[in-house]
């Protein structure tokens, strides 16, 4: 079956504009992530959704940042004047109804961010 | 907070050798899992392989291995016979146990060159 997918693959923006970055889940999978990649970082951790449960957005590293899931599914990310420090790849994940057992991140091709 | 420390940023291996990747980690919990996951230039995150704490078993998958050394909060991975598709980025990541689905903690990479 298709993989977690992201749109755009790349987006170019000038400084003070808002962008929006789309994530579509594994079909099924109830919980969806959003980490941040910098050049030369690993993954930060964003924000997190699990089923109807409101998200953790304890990642998020400012209110110009937001995201939402609609239907349980497809998930925006939302960065509202952008900043330059904002470049860079925004990856996507999801994973299956979970409990005490372990389940895998699958993760989405990333879109890169360019702020001018 | 769960932190992960990768020291070596860049290494390199001649093809059909083996090499070996750092991870230490910090925590205080005692369920856990550990990863390591491949980033190709496609920047699709990989799962390579994975680690349960509480197992005292190393994780073998294939031609990639760990060392867990759960005292010394150090996870490593060896490649063995290693293949010029194996060049990528490493990532070393963490995840707390206590719940099916919480966020990955990520190293900050170990850029990996295979020389033919």
């Amino acid at each position: 079956g298709a993989g977690v997918s992201q749109s755009p693959s790349n987006k170019v923006t000038e400084k003070g504009k808002d962008v929006e970055l789309r994530c579509d889940p594994i079909s099924g999978h109830t919980a969806l992530y959003w980490y941040r990649q910098s050049l030369g970082q690993g993954l930060e951790f964003l924000i997190y959704f699990q089923g109807n449960s409101a998200p953790d957005k304890s990642g998020l590293p400012s209110d110009r940042f937001s995201a939402e899931r609609t239907g349980g599914s497809v998930s925006t990310l939302t960065i509202q004047r952008t900043q330059q420090e904002d470049s860079a790849v925004y990856l996507c994940a999801s994973s299956s109804h979970g409990g005490a057992t372990y389940n895998e991140q699958f993760f989405g091709p990333g879109t890169r961010l360019t702020v001018l | 907070a769960q932190t992960v420390t990768q020291s070596q940023p860049e290494m390199s291996v001649q093809e059909a050798e083996t090499v070996t990747l750092s991870c230490t980690y910090d925590t205080s919990e005692s369920d856990y899992y550990l990863f390591w996951y491949k980033q190709p230039p496609s920047r699709q995150m990989i799962l390579v392989i994975r680690q349960e704490a509480y197992k005292q078993q190393n994780a073998t998958e294939n031609r990639f291995s760990v060392n867990f050394q759960k005292a010394a909060k150090s996870f490593s991975l060896k490649i063995s016979d290693s293949q010029l598709g194996d060049a990528a980025m490493y990532f070393c990541a963490y995840r707390s146990g206590n719940s099916g689905n919480t966020p990955l903690v990520f190293g900050k990479g170990t850029r990996l060159s295979v020389i033919a």
